[in-house]
C-alpha cells in the first residue's frame, strides 16, 4: 500500500545534540512537508518541498534544516539552535505543492522530546 | 491575518447523542476548507474537502457544511470508535503568488462513551 513512512516514532535527544527525523513516500507525489503539532495549537508548517533539490521555508524554520535528495525522501535535522524541540512533528505530502482536493496525506509522526 | 478557531475544546458525548464541532476562519481568500480525523500518536487522516458557502458532504455518520465564515462537522449518533481529534484546516489563497499553504486550526478532542 502507498503511504507516508516516518521513523522513529520516538526520539530523545541530548542538550546541544543534532538529530534527524526520517520521512519516506511511495506515493510518487511531487510536493512533501513537515508539520510541528504542540498540545493546544493547530499544525505548524516548517518547510516544504514542491521538487528535488527545492525546499522553502515555512512559518517556523528556525533551528531546523532539511534535504530533498530523491522525491521519495525528505529529511528534517532538529539542529541545537532550536531551544524547545520538545513535540510531534508530521511529514505530509500531496500530488504537487498547496494540491488538497484530497487533502494531504500525513505520517504516523515522530515524538521528539528533550532529555 | 488569517486565522482558524475550533469549538469547543473537547466533547463529552453519550454513545447516539448527536452534536456539532465548530470551526470559524477568517482569511482574505478562501480555496478551500478541510476536516481531518487524528487518532492518538498517529498523523491525521483526511476527511472531507469544502470549496463553497452552502456545500455539504457526508460519510458515515459525518456531515460536513461550509458558510462564508464558519464550517461544522456534524456527528450523528455517534460511536466509542468515532473518539478523536477533529482538525479543520483551511486554504488561503496566496496573493503574492506564492504556495497557498493550510491552515490548521487547535482541533477539537471528541469523547464518545457507550
Amino acid at each position: 500500500d502507498g503511504g507516508i513512512t516516518q521513523s522513529p516514532k520516538y526520539l530523545f535527544r541530548k542538550e546541544g545534540q543534532n538529530v534527524t527525523l526520517s520521512c519516506e513516500q511511495n506515493l510518487n507525489h511531487d510536493a512533501m512537508y513537515w508539520y510541528r503539532q504542540d498540545p493546544g495549537q493547530g499544525l505548524r508548517l516548517i518547510y516544504y518541498s514542491q521538487i528535488v533539490n527545492d525546499f522553502q521555508k515555512g512559518d517556523i524554520a528556525e533551528g531546523y534544516s532539511v534535504s530533498r535528495e530523491k522525491k521519495e525522501s525528505f529529511p528534517l535535522t532538529v539542529t541545537s539552535a532550536q531551544k524547545n524541540p520538545t513535540a510531534f512533528y508530521l511529514c505530509a505530502s500531496s500530488p504537487y505543492l498547496g494540491e488538497s482536493n484530497y487533502g494531504y496525506t500525513f505520517g504516523s509522526g515522530t515524538r521528539l522530546t528533550v532529555v | 491575518e488569517d486565522q482558524v478557531t475550533q469549538s469547543p475544546e473537547a466533547l463529552r458525548l453519550q454513545e447516539g447523542e448527536s452534536s456539532s464541532l465548530n470551526c470559524s476562519y477568517t482569511v482574505s481568500g478562501l480555496r478551500g476548507l478541510f476536516w481531518y480525523r487524528q487518532d492518538p500518536g498517529k498523523g491525521p487522516e483526511f476527511l472531507f474537502t469544502l470549496y463553497s458557502a452552502g456545500e455539504e458532504k457526508e460519510k458515515e455518520r459525518l456531515k460536513a457544511t461550509l458558510t462564508k465564515k464558519e464550517s461544522f462537522l456534524h456527528i450523528t449518533a455517534p460511536k466509542p470508535e468515532d473518539s478523536a481529534t477533529y482538525l479543520c484546516a483551511v486554504q488561503a489563497l496566496s496573493f503574492s503568488g506564492g504556495y497557498n499553504k493550510l491552515i490548521f486550526g487547535a482541533g477539537t478532542r471528541l469523547a464518545v462513551h457507550p
